[in-house]
């Protein structure tokens, strides 16, 4: 299957820094980008939606001033964590899908960041 | 979206079969069933995907009946590594707006 890598895999900052995140597709060109949050023994919550050379949607509830996210290339989607606090500590993943139909998304190994 | 509603835990021993039922009763006609498994602190992975009838791949099976309000994963001879978290998932995969909206899904324990 195709590889979805993600950058850093964890990080650990004080609070009010901001921190960014890298997913990149390695071997596909992915339309379609998405990012998660797991908090610990919790689901996945899809926070946001990136398309290529387009703004962000962003799921409800979720700040798109603090969670900045940019889709500058068909391989690479950043997630910007501004003014990092305690609470923003959780598990970030990525996924990415290609062409029309979205019948296998795949996912990236995770980003874990902690805010001290 | 369906909602999909799954057992929140369950255990088995290495080498037997494991089935986890997903109930979607609102699922639409153009959705497809599709489970993910995950492992602690990495991101889900694609097991398998169906739209009716039965669907096996080298690692499990997906049954769905006739009316697909539910469907279940079938685990063959499970091992300790298939200790995991196990996410049903449906959606229209050919929409272009489809997201995955993840379920509470299911905590599989596998004991020797």
């Amino acid at each position: 299957g195709a590889v979805v890598s993600q950058h850093p895999s964890r990080v650990i900052c004080k609070s009010g820094t901001s921190v960014k995140i890298e997913c990149r597709s390695l071997d596909f060109q992915a339309t379609t980008m998405f990012w998660y949050r797991q908090f610990p023994k919790q689901s996945l919550m899809l926070m946001a939606t990136s398309n290529e050379g387009s703004k962000a949607t962003y799921e409800q509830g979720v700040e798109k001033d603090k969670f900045l996210i940019n889709h500058a290339s068909l391989t690479l989607s950043t997630l910007t964590v501004t003014s990092a606090h305690p609470e923003d500590s959780s598990f970030y993943i990525c996924s990415a899908g290609w062409g029309d139909s979205y019948n296998e998304q795949f996912f990236g190994p995770g980003t874990r960041l902690t805010v001290l | 979206l369906a909602k999909t509603t799954q057992p929140i835990s369950m255990d088995s021993y290495e080498g037997q079969e494991v089935n986890i039922t997903c109930s979607h009763n609102n699922i639409a006609t153009n959705d497809y069933i599709t489970w993910y498994q995950q492992f602690p602190s990495q991101g889900p992975r694609f097991i398998i995907q169906g739209y009716k009838t039965k669907v096996t791949n080298e690692v499990a099976s997906l049954f769905i009946p006739a009316d697909r309000k539910s469907s279940t994963l079938s685990l063959p001879r499970v091992s300790l590594s298939d200790t995991a978290v196990y996410y049903c998932l449906v959606g229209d995969i050919g929409d272009s707006s489809y997201k995955l909206i993840f379920g509470s899904g299911t905590r599989l324990l596998v004991r020797p």
